[in-house]
């Protein structure tokens, strides 16, 4: 079975400063890949996604992820981080053609300090 | 616009009663699925369904019970079978059941048991 490790649990940076979010995942075939972001008390908003092709993705707000194989890695990345970028990120895998293969990390929550 | 829509937002219940989750979408996405969040644990699944009439017990089905009688609805009943039903739920729906097709996701419920 699949399964997403993001090994940060809160991270803490300054407004401006850049943001690399971590996300490595085990399954045995290239998977389906996304990152999502949730605000306190609200559902969850897709950024970004990977299914194949250039292993650098472009994301909405400003976000980009770079798809690893070789570290089975799909981190997430921003140059510069607003203060409305606080908020809690989940890495997920979907796999295969079940519909109920869509697993998602514990998450990352990101504090931005002024 | 289309979407998903949670209801209640905030719900009370007490001990030994059973309460029903809302979610409906218009979206005309053929799986639903219901997850649970409690901090520091991710997203859990719940129940998931591919297709009207038809649903699937996800990781933590124990306690809870769904329906799919129409396409654009997937209610959830918190049952008092379930001990700690204390939690943020989420609904999600997917065009279809294959892996690289992204979640869209409602605004989600907290129950809390008084």
């Amino acid at each position: 079975a699949q399964s997403v490790t993001q090994p940060d649990i809160h991270i803490t940076v300054s407004e401006g400063a850049s943001l690399e979010l971590r996300c490595n995942y085990s399954y045995g075939a290239t998977p389906y890949l996304f990152w999502y972001v949730q605000s306190p008390g609200q559902g969850l908003q897709l950024l970004l996604k990977y299914f194949s092709g250039d292993t650098l993705v472009q994301g909405i707000k400003g976000f980009e992820a770079e798809f690893k194989r070789s570290q089975s890695s799909f981190n997430l990345r921003k140059p510069s981080v607003h203060w409305s970028d606080a908020a809690e990120y989940f890495c997920a895998v979907g796999t295969g053609g079940s519909a109920r293969q869509l697993t998602f990390g514990s998450g990352t929550q990101l504090t931005v300090l002024p | 616009d289309g979407g998903i829509t949670q209801s209640p937002k905030y719900l009370f219940r007490k001990e030994g009663q059973n309460v029903t989750l809302s979610c409906e979408q218009n979206l005309n996405h053929d799986a639903m699925y219901w997850y649970r969040q409690d901090p520091g644990q991710g997203l859990r699944l719940i129940y998931y369904s591919q297709i009207v009439n038809d649903f699937q017990k996800g990781d933590i089905a124990e306690g809870y019970s769904v329906s799919r009688e129409k396409k654009e609805s997937f209610p959830l009943t918190v049952t008092s079978a379930q001990k700690n039903p204390t939690a943020f739920y989420l609904c999600a729906s997917k065009l279809d059941g294959r892996g690289f097709t992204e979640a869209f996701f409602g605004q989600g419920t907290r129950l809390t048991v008084v």
